[in-house]
């Protein structure tokens, strides 16, 4: 599975949108690209997934660049309870395991 | 309940005894997984399960480390022996699709203190 670049780190103003990004410039074309999040002591949380085309649910949106190489996650209005640590993974749609990077520790500051 | 049940949520260890990780996946799911979470850092992957199927145990650090579904539901992860460095948050996740991954529903850990 191709591996994932995020920065560790991001903080963003409560209400305001909140985007993270994520690199993945070797990923092949059958693909997904996963977000998961972890708030502190809980398990992960699934998000949002993609392909190609972006995505959009309750919680986020999804933006896949044409060239498949890097993807944002967009939180539209962030919360305090939006703190944790976010997750970019790229696997395949029938791969056994996801693999876990660092992730990118997102802060909502009041 | 609906989600994922770990128990125990808490477990102190002494060096050198066994330990007992209990999982109670979503009913009807058919993939499971376990994963190993040390301070600080992303879950790693230890093991996956299709029913009772133990699929891919690559993940699973050493010989001392087993993972069972006899049934097809519930899982124990078992660490004969403990080490320090086993001290983690053991997580574990199940999926609906016998394929894999797809959406995974995690537990919220069973956190292990080896002393």
């Amino acid at each position: 599975d191709a591996k994932t670049t995020q920065p560790p780190s991001m903080d963003c103003a409560e209400g305001r949108a909140a985007n993270l990004p994520c690199n993945h410039s070797t990923i092949s074309g059958n693909e997904y690209v996963y977000w998961y999040r972890q708030i502190h002591s809980q398990g992960p949380q699934y998000i949002i997934h993609g392909l190609k085309n972006n995505e959009t649910n309750e919680m986020a949106s999804l933006i896949i660049t044409e060239d498949r190489k890097s993807s944002t996650l967009i939180l539209p209005h962030a919360t305090l309870r939006d703190t944790a640590v976010y997750y970019c993974i790229v696997c395949k749609p029938y791969g056994n395991k996801l693999v876990f990077g660092a992730g990118t520790i997102l802060r909502v500051k009041s | 309940g609906a989600g994922v049940s770990q128990s125990p949520r808490y477990k102190v260890a002494k060096r050198g005894q066994d330990v007992a990780l209990r999982c109670d996946p979503i009913s009807g799911h058919v993939s499971l997984f376990w994963y190993q979470q040390a301070l600080g850092q992303g879950p790693e992957f230890l093991t996956y399960f299709q029913n009772e199927a133990q699929l891919d145990k690559s993940g699973l650090p050493s010989d001392r480390f087993f993972a069972e579904r006899p049934e097809g539901s519930v899982s124990t992860l078992k660490i004969q022996r403990t080490q320090q460095e086993d001290s983690a948050v053991y997580l574990c996740a199940s999926s609906f699709s016998g394929r894999g991954t797809g959406e995974l529903f995690f537990g919220e850990g069973s956190r292990l203190t080896v002393l």
